[in-house]
């Protein structure tokens, strides 16, 4: 079974511009969410889908969207990049939202110049 | 406010001794506790986790305890291993909108030396 896929692994981007990241999940899981890994932070939480609506959301600014796909798939947009977006963006899949295990992707490593 | 706190950055064990890796919790709803092992370049992957309704869970070399008085979890890793130099994060749940989102600690660097 394949594992949480995301792509692309490393981004380099400037400030202003805009990012889309993906993640697959594990096929059969429903329910994605997306974390920001900044050194020193840990794991923030970002938002989660579930059947293509999102059900919880972190606490960040407008600039971070995402949305999910009916193949379960998700994508999240930064706009308006600054240099403190700078980080591992991971992306984690559940079987359901009430299942309490989360799988975790290698992450997507952005750097804004 | 930090509701899931990992007090110590690193953590430096001789092989074969014990590993005890701590967390602290303010949220009283958490109802479910979890541990993730990160390597470098890689996704955090899951260990062990433990419901609040119990105060102990065992796999193998790692046993996680649970004092809800205390707001107090521990990681014991038993006996420690050098490939089991990695980052460790503490994660708390509740249940949010029928949904369990995790709340993580900013880890704690393992290195369990030869």
């Amino acid at each position: 079974k394949a594992g949480v896929t995301q792509t692309p692994r490393y981004l380099i981007k400037t400030r202003g511009q805009q990012v889309t990241l993906s993640c697959s999940p594990i096929s059969g899981h429903r329910s994605v969410s997306w974390y920001q890994q900044t050194p020193g932070q840990g794991l923030q939480f970002l938002f989660e889908y579930f059947s293509e609506t999102q059900r919880n959301k972190g606490n960040f600014p407008g600039r971070f969207s995402g949305r999910q796909f009916s193949n379960s798939r998700s994508e999240m947009n930064v706009s308006t990049l600054e240099l403190g977006d700078s980080a591992l963006y991971l992306c984690a899949s559940r079987g359901s939202v009430g299942n309490t295990e989360a799988f975790f992707g290698q992450g997507t490593r952005l750097t804004v110049v | 406010d930090q509701q899931v706190k990992q007090n110590s950055p690193s953590l430096s064990v001789q092989e074969g001794r014990i590993s005890i890796l701590n967390c602290d919790y303010t949220n009283s709803m958490f109802d479910y506790f979890l541990w993730y092992k990160k390597y470098p370049a890689e996704g955090p992957t899951f260990l062990i986790s433990i419901s609040s309704i119990k105060d102990k869970n065992e796999d193998g070399r790692f046993t996680v305890f649970l004092n809800k008085s205390a707001k107090h979890l521990s990681l014991h890793i038993v006996p420690s291993q050098p490939g089991d130099s990695a980052v460790y994060f503490c994660a708390a749940s509740a249940r949010t909108g029928g949904s369990y989102i995790p709340t993580f600690g900013r880890g704690t660097s393992l290195i369990v030396h030869p």
